[in-house]
């Protein structure tokens, strides 16, 4: 089941601050969030566990609320570098690395 | 260095015909994958191996059939090819791991005419 990401689009200016959410039905193993931009391919960001361990880019910030089955992408004091669509995506039980990708929500960072 | 990387990186062909793409890995890693990214830019995994064997079979046509010779390669072949084939093929690798970040190469666009 694919997960649900919430905006699907938004367009901030230099310095401003935004939140990606993703949702999902089933409950997860763990999130994976990765960038990609126009004509390249996806960029690794940050992977959440369940039971709270992460790891991932030092600049951006991420949450996993396993009750909720719920993820947060937590960009801050946005840089023109971080326009791109962001993608979470899901894996159930330690699946071998099967991730099921949301939608995408399109970042626009203006000057 | 490229750490995964595919040929060839545009693909333009005529339906009925018969294609492959490489992807070649040189970070040590032991799963590989193939992932379809549509017009809308819904990505979709496709195929994993770990170790050469076959982890990961979605519901795709079996005219996709995947290869993998060595665990640094992974190749995707694809007959009789069909319009609604056209899209962005992936390759990526990653450790089997709590941690397994996936990297991704830079895609092969296929177009079918």
């Amino acid at each position: 089941q694919q997960p649900v990401q919430s905006p699907q689009a938004v367009i901030l200016r230099e310095g401003e601050d935004a939140v990606i959410n993703c949702s999902s039905s089933k409950a997860l193993y763990s999130v994976h969030w990765y960038r990609q931009k126009h004509g390249e391919a996806p960029v690794f960001l940050m992977i959440l566990l369940k039971g709270g361990e992460q790891k991932g880019h030092e600049k951006i910030s991420a949450s996993f609320n396993e009750k909720k089955q719920q993820s947060s992408l937590y960009l801050t004091a946005s840089q023109l570098s971080y326009s791109g669509t962001y993608f979470c995506g899901t894996e159930r039980d330690n699946q071998g690395g099967k991730l099921i990708f949301g939608q995408g929500t399109e970042l626009s960072v203006k000057p | 260095d490229t750490a995964v990387s595919q040929t060839p990186k545009y693909l333009v062909t005529q339906m009925g015909n018969d294609k492959s793409i490489k992807c070649e890995q040189n970070l040590g890693h032991d799963t590989m994958y193939w992932y379809k990214q549509d017009s809308k830019k819904f990505l979709k995994i496709m195929f994993s191996y770990n170790n050469k064997e076959l982890i990961i079979n979605e519901t795709v046509p079996n005219r996709f059939s995947p290869k993998s010779p060595d665990k640094a390669h992974l190749n995707l072949h694809i007959n009789s090819l069909e319009l609604g084939d056209s899209a962005v093929y992936f390759c990526a690798s990653s450790w089997t791991s709590d941690y397994n970040e996936q990297f991704f190469g830079p895609g092969t666009r296929l177009t079918v005419l």
